[in-house]
């Protein structure tokens, strides 16, 4: 497609179950971010890859959380032992590099991920 | 650390009227500035940015928007809101050079509503 797929759109959990989320970028956009948008809130940066290689990952909460784009396109986010607090929106987004120097990103539609 | 403020959760106009959405922030060094709009049901859509130079930047569907670097502010603007314009709007910025590419920080959002 076009533009960056996520699947799935909408996810429920219990607490302490494990969960992956997907992001498609688009098609030769090196660049791929995850970011996080609770409700009444707005995005906040988990992580970012340029290529395979994850070049800041400072915004992920903790070792709950981790992230793989292991061919430099789809990226998986994955989430262990998931708490009530995960509860939100996961947001995707791609760019080229240059668009990534000055934050240009396309994002997806997200995620909503809630845990019962 | 760099922040966002957008001071009002809300802003109403009448279609025809000119609209402000108002954005403060704080950064190290000079800013990188963006505007995000959301639609519902919809991912965020980049609609303009400011890196240097002129400090009116004019983005998609004619809007605008001032960067004051003595008042730390970049206001959205547009001269004649249209209905269709209702919508979430997220201010961003990010420090100038480094290495954080994508890595930007959103205030919570504006709710931009435009009556008929």
């Amino acid at each position: 497609g076009a533009g960056v797929s996520q699947t799935p759109s909408n996810k429920v959990t219990e607490k302490g179950k494990y969960v992956e989320l997907r992001c498609d970028p688009i098609s030769g956009h090196t660049a791929l971010y995850w970011y996080r948008q609770s409700l009444g809130q707005g995005p906040e940066f988990l992580i970012y890859f340029q290529g395979t290689g994850a070049a800041d990952d400072s915004g992920l909460p903790n070792d709950r959380f981790f992230a793989v784009r292991p061919e430099g396109s789809v990226s998986t986010l994955k989430i262990q032992r998931t708490e009530r607090g995960d509860s939100a929106v996961y947001l995707c987004a791609s760019s080229l590099k240059r668009g990534a120097n000055t934050g240009e990103l396309f994002f997806g539609e997200g995620s909503r991920l809630t845990v019962l | 650390a760099q922040s966002v403020a957008q001071p009002e959760d809300q802003v109403n106009v009448a279609e025809g009227n000119p609209l402000t959405v108002k954005c403060t922030y704080s950064v190290s060094g000079n800013p990188y500035l963006f505007w995000y709009v959301q639609y519902p049901n919809r991912g965020l859509q980049f609609l303009l940015k400011y890196i240097t130079g002129d400090n009116l930047v004019k983005g998609s569907y004619g809007f605008e928007a001032e960067f004051n670097k003595s008042q730390t502010s970049f206001h959205l603007k547009k001269p004649s809101a249209l209905v269709s314009d209702s919508a979430l709007y997220f201010c961003a910025v990010r420090p100038a050079g480094g290495t954080s590419y994508g890595k930007l920080t959103f205030g919570q959002g504006t709710i931009l509503t435009v009556h008929p």
